[in-house]
């Protein structure tokens, strides 16, 4: 497709669940991002791949959350263990290895942990 | 550790008057710094982007930013807003390390609400 695009828009699930979020990047592009907007603030990083290999997961909040991206295109993010407080938008990005440096956002996944 | 301030939460403006929206970051190395928009129920938008050179970038929209070293600063103005303006806006910076990765880090945001 044209955009970044992510699936569900919006997911509710009962606390203690797992969920799997999707992103599906703007063909061809190497680098994918996760960042999680809580209500009222900005997105904040989670974790990068670069290809396959996640580069960064510094912004993982604990083991409950874990990314896989294994086939250099499609990513996961997977959540286990659901609890209220992971109630948020959940972003992706994708951007092209090179100079632009700018990424191409999504428009996120709703998750509400009820 | 990178952060970024946006110094107001909320700014109220009537169409066609001037607006600035604030921004300081705080970095121990060189940044690349960007302004985005989130309308009402869509995904961010790249306004503008500085990574070098003339400090004075201009984006989409009529959106205009400054770079300025010395005070931290990145803000964006606009010399005579629409009511299809309304929207957040996040200013975020990505610090240059050699490599990769131009994770962002995002200010909390201000809502701009254009009014008639």
């Amino acid at each position: 497709g044209a955009g970044v695009s992510q699936t569900p828009s919006n997911k509710v699930t009962e606390k203690g669940k797992y969920v799997e979020l999707r992103c599906d990047p703007i063909s061809g592009h190497t680098a994918l991002y996760w960042y999680r907007q809580s209500l009222g603030q900005g997105p904040e990083f989670l974790i990068y791949f670069q290809g396959t290999g996640a580069a960064d997961d510094s912004g993982l909040p604990n083991d409950r959350f874990f990314a896989v991206r294994p086939e250099g295109s499609v990513s996961t993010l997977k959540i286990q263990r659901t609890e209220r407080g992971d109630s948020a938008v959940y972003l992706c990005a994708s951007s092209l290895f090179g100079s632009t440096k700018e990424a191409f956002f999504g428009q996120g996944t709703r998750l509400t942990v009820v | 550790a990178q952060s970024v301030t946006q110094l107001d939460s909320q700014v109220p403006v009537f169409e066609e008057a001037p607006v600035e929206l604030r921004c300081n970051y705080s970095s121990s190395v060189s940044v690349y710094l960007f302004w985005y928009v989130q309308y009402p129920n869509q995904g961010l938008q790249l306004l503008l982007k500085y990574l070098s050179g003339s400090t004075l970038v201009k984006g989409i929209n009529g959106f205009e930013a400054e770079f300025n070293k010395s005070q931290t600063s990145f803000h964006l103005r606009k010399p005579s807003v629409h009511i299809s303006d309304t929207a957040e806006y996040f200013c975020a910076v990505s610090e240059y390390s050699g490599g990769s990765n131009y994770k962002l880090t995002f200010g909390k945001g201000t809502l701009l609400t254009v009014n008639p």
